[in-house]
């Protein structure tokens, strides 16, 4: 079954710094992949998706995360943190077979300090 | 365009209660699925459907039952509420496999006493 890897459980910069947020997948074959922030009291809302055309995939409110093969990660990044950014993200994975379910990582909360 | 409707927001159950959770979506999609949110814990599947008369299971699906008779609709039925499913309830549907991102409903918040 595909499965992802959220490694730590909460992260904290200042406001303005670079944001990484990493995931890691377990697949053989490149499956699909997503970013989903959850503002508090709030559902889940797509920040971007992978579905094996450009590696690079830019989302939503200045975010974007690299499809790597060789190391079977999707790390999310954004350059300038903002207030406005604190928020808890999920990476998520479908495999490409007919039965796939969306599964997700056990999510990071992003704190950004002023 | 509401997108994934779900109702109630709140509920307060007492254990032994039976209750539904409404989730409606009005986007013509094939794929819904029902998601259980908790501290540390992510996001787990329940139950699933890839189209109206089709649901399956997902990683924890004791203790509640889901039926989809039509496209739009996929209430998830619990079916005597215990303390262990006080959580936060997701529903999401997606077009075709979900490659496409699921959208997700506000949530429901149940607390079982």
């Amino acid at each position: 079954a595909q499965s992802v890897t959220q490694l730590g459980s909460h992260v904290s910069v200042s406001e303005g710094a670079l944001v990484l947020l990493r995931c890691n997948y377990s697949s053989s074959v490149p499956p699909y992949l997503f970013w989903y922030v959850q503002y508090p009291n709030q559902g889940l809302q797509l920040l971007l998706k992978y579905t094996s055309a450009a590696t690079l995939v830019k989302g939503i409110n200045g975010f974007e995360a690299e499809f790597k093969k060789s190391e079977t990660s999707f790390h999310l990044t954004k350059p300038s943190a903002h207030m406005s950014d604190a928020a808890e993200y999920f990476c998520a994975v479908i495999g490409t077979g007919a039965n796939s379910k969306l599964t997700f990582g056990k999510g990071i909360t992003l704190s950004v300090r002023p | 365009n509401a997108g994934v409707t779900q109702t109630p927001k709140f509920q307060v159950l007492k254990t032994g209660q039976s209750m539904t959770l409404q989730c409606a979506q009005d986007m013509n999609h094939e794929y819904m699925s029902w998601y259980r949110q908790d501290p540390g814990m992510g996001l787990r599947l329940i139950h699933y459907s890839v189209g109206a008369g089709i649901t399956d299971q997902g990683e924890v699906p004791n203790g509640y039952n889901v039926s989809r008779s039509t496209t739009e609709d996929f209430p998830l039925r619990l079916l005597s509420a215990a303390p262990s499913q006080t959580s936060v309830y997701f529903c999401a549907s997606s077009y075709s496999r979900g490659s496409y991102g699921y959208t997700f409903g506000s949530g429901t918040r149940l607390t079982v006493v």
